[in-house]
């Protein structure tokens, strides 16, 4: 089946506006990760999800970033009054349960750029 | 604190050569380490996991707890092994840390 898809797959918006990024993850995934790596960088874990809930927001780098999984699938980032510095790709990983042994597969990302 | 370190940006080897990625880690809990391989244009993707003691497409990674390392290690390079690498380490929540990846690039 389809893996797990991202969009839009690159995103321009100017500082101070608000995004949203979507993930789809692979169908009957029910856990959900977000990260973000900016250049030069590893991946930078944001948020965690099992399910519906968030079991880990501790990554998520100030209240200016949200995100929901309303029905336990689709999964939106939102970015609000954004700068400069959230300039990176945003990355979105699903996995089958959520356990430590479980594999991770990413999505292409989305590459947010704020002028 | 959790951390991942790879010291190396960039390892240029030539192909039939023996290669080794570094990967350093700080946890003071039981670790699951992790490498992920990212190729030109293609997602990030796991490649082995250290719990697995696998070999996988010739690499192999051995934790060693004594000098908190994971070094992912191929005795012959090919080159379709160039890719970015990154070590990662599964905390005890739901949190991966990665570290900051290394390039290899292996050379005809």
């Amino acid at each position: 089946g389809a893996g797990v898809s991202q969009t839009p797959s690159n995103k321009v918006t100017e500082k101070g506006k608000y995004v949203e990024l979507r993930c789809d993850p692979i169908s009957g995934h029910t856990a959900l990760y977000w990260y973000r790596q900016s250049l030069g960088q590893g991946p930078e874990f944001l948020i965690y999800f099992q399910g519906t809930g968030a079991a880990d927001d501790s990554g998520l780098p100030n209240d200016r970033f949200f995100a929901v999984r309303p029905e336990g699938s689709v999964s939106t980032l939102k970015i609000q009054r954004t700068e400069r510095g959230d300039s990176a790709v945003y990355l979105c990983a699903s996995s089958s349960a959520g356990r430590s042994t479980d594999t991770q597969y990413f999505g292409p990302g989305t590459r947010l750029t704020v002028l | 604190a959790q951390r991942v370190t790879q010291p190396e940006k960039l390892l240029s080897v030539f192909k039939g050569a023996p290669v080794e990625l570094k990967c350093n880690y700080s946890y003071s809990g039981s670790p699951e380490l992790f490498w992920y391989v990212q190729y030109s244009r293609q997602r990030l993707q796991l490649l082995l996991r250290h719990i697995s003691r696998e070999s996988i497409k010739g690499f192999t990674a051995d934790l060693n707890k004594g000098e908190t390392s994971f070094h992912l290690k191929k005795p012959f390079a090919q080159e379709e092994d160039s890719a970015m690498y990154y070590c990662a380490l599964h905390t005890g929540g739901f949190k991966t840390i990665f570290g900051a990846g290394t390039r290899l690039f292996v050379k005809a």
